[in-house]
């Protein structure tokens, strides 16, 4: 099962930021936190991934509670094209099948012109 | 990054057939993954395929239903066996070079049974 929870669905302005939240509060101590997006008929797409400290790319940024137990990925600048499902993700380390990754439900987000 | 070619891309099969679903990557990879995604859910993982080992699969799914083939760094094939119109999804194959990084995922077979 999912160690995830996240809201069903969300909407952000384009232009504006999105923050799209997620729980884990199971989440081992060596666990990381990924996120992905899919957009329609599409394959999961990589965003961002985390252990405890805050991140930053080019596509966004992930921010990490300091107990572990939640995150939040922030879409600086939301256009339409970023209009998707997004998923937020535990994962173990290793070689073997507990490092499997596992999706949960996700949060479609939609962005309004 | 690692690019991964999945074929066919999309499939009509016919009922009490089988249909095998190639993925082919562009580097050695450590672990390669499939997934089911039924119309309008979330992914579900299938089965872990490394190289050199059988593949571990999850809870309701079993070797004889979804066989799968690792046979070198770079290929995994993934059967549908015995197919029913509840096979109807799209088949994504994953991989992951190594530990903490990102997985890539192909983009997907979508099959349709009739």
């Amino acid at each position: 099962d999912a160690k995830t929870t996240q809201p069903p669905s969300m909407d952000c302005a384009e232009g504006r930021a999105a923050n799209l939240p997620c729980n884990h509060s199971t989440i081992s101590g060596n666990e990381y936190v990924y996120w992905y997006r899919q957009i329609h008929s599409q394959g999961p797409q990589y965003i961002i991934h985390g252990l405890k400290n805050n991140e930053t790319n080019e596509m966004a940024s992930l921010i990490i509670t300091e107990d572990r137990k939640s995150s939040t990925l922030i879409l600086p600048h939301a256009t339409l094209r970023d209009t998707a499902v997004y998923y937020c993700i535990v994962r173990s380390p290793g070689y073997s099948s507990a490092s499997k990754i596992i999706f949960g439900s996700g949060t479609r987000l939609s962005i309004r012109p | 990054s690692a690019v991964i070619s999945q074929k066919p891309s999309r499939d009509i099969c016919q009922r009490g057939t089988s249909l095998t679903i190639q993925c082919q990557v562009d580097s050695q990879v450590t672990m390669m993954f499939w997934y089911r995604q039924q119309p309008g859910q979330s992914l579900t993982l299938i089965a872990t395929a490394n190289q050199g080992s059988e593949a571990t699969y999850e809870s309701g799914f079993v070797i004889d239903k979804f066989p799968i083939s690792r046979p070198n760094l770079t290929f995994s094939t993934l059967t549908v066996s015995n197919m029913s119109p509840e096979d109807s999804s799209i088949y994504l194959c994953s991989v992951s070079r190594e530990t903490n990084t990102e997985a890539f995922f192909g983009q997907g077979t979508r099959l349709t049974v009739v």
